[in-house]
């Protein structure tokens, strides 16, 4: 089966960029998406398709993809950033096809 | 209001089963696909069912599988998921999730139901 390999824990500064990687085979070949979650709450969707943003999210939010590496990159870090963000894709190539979550990655602002 | 909101969880006896319940409200439930996600004390996300919006299509995750069974009522704007068989690891908070493309991302999840599974 497919799996999506994320940094257990990213630290950074208030207003540096935060970036949260995403490995997988191929990654570049499939949808990644986003999500950030909160202590005690619910996932939210920050980021699909590689790199689209949902309505309300703001624009310091923002995907790449590309080879084995999908990547999501939080700009001008704000301490409200602080959550655990996990990426998604749907396995297509094995059978049955099937949705997979990464490990997580709790984000620490310093 | 767009939401969705689980119900059923409780604390279960190991083999003992539990249905949970999602209740979709604020838009066409029978347009999208829709999927179980659970969570257990501590841990990450853990994708477990998905269900197509016509129910054609289901699928689960190994971990689950021949144990639960998602399914929907699109009438009653609900899905369920039955848990037959629960195990010790299949304590977590179980969220329903909006499936926004064909089953992903998801784009609207619930607050989630705590399942417990001791003796």
């Amino acid at each position: 089966s497919y799996v999506l390999t994320q940094p257990p824990s990213v630290s950074v500064a208030p207003g540096q960029t935060a970036r949260i990687t995403c490995g997988g085979n191929n990654i570049g070949s499939k949808s990644v998406h986003w999500y950030q979650q909160k202590p005690g709450q619910a996932p939210v969707l920050v980021v699909y398709d590689d790199s689209d943003r949902p309505s309300g999210i703001p624009e310091r939010f923002s995907g790449s993809n590309s080879g084995n590496t999908a990547t999501l990159t939080i700009s001008r870090v704000e301490a409200g950033d602080e959550a655990d963000y996990y990426c998604q894709v749907w396995d297509s190539s094995s059978d049955p096809p099937g949705v997979v979550f990464g490990g997580g990655t709790k984000l620490t602002v310093l | 209001e767009v939401q969705l909101v689980e119900s059923g969880g409780g604390l279960v006896k190991p083999g003992g089963s539990l249905r949970l319940s999602c209740a979709a409200s604020g838009f066409t439930f029978s347009s999208y696909s829709m999927n179980w996600v659970r969570q257990a004390p501590g841990k990450g996300l853990e994708w477990v069912s998905s269900i197509s919006s016509s129910s054609s299509y289901i699928y689960y995750a190994d971990s689950v599988k021949g144990r639960f069974t998602i399914s929907r009522d699109n009438a009653k704007n609900s899905l369920y998921l039955q848990m037959n068989s629960l195990r010790a690891e299949d304590t977590a908070v179980y969220y329903c999730a909006r499936g926004a493309g064909d089953y992903v991302p998801f784009d609207l999840w619930g607050r989630g139901t705590l399942v417990t599974v001791s003796s």
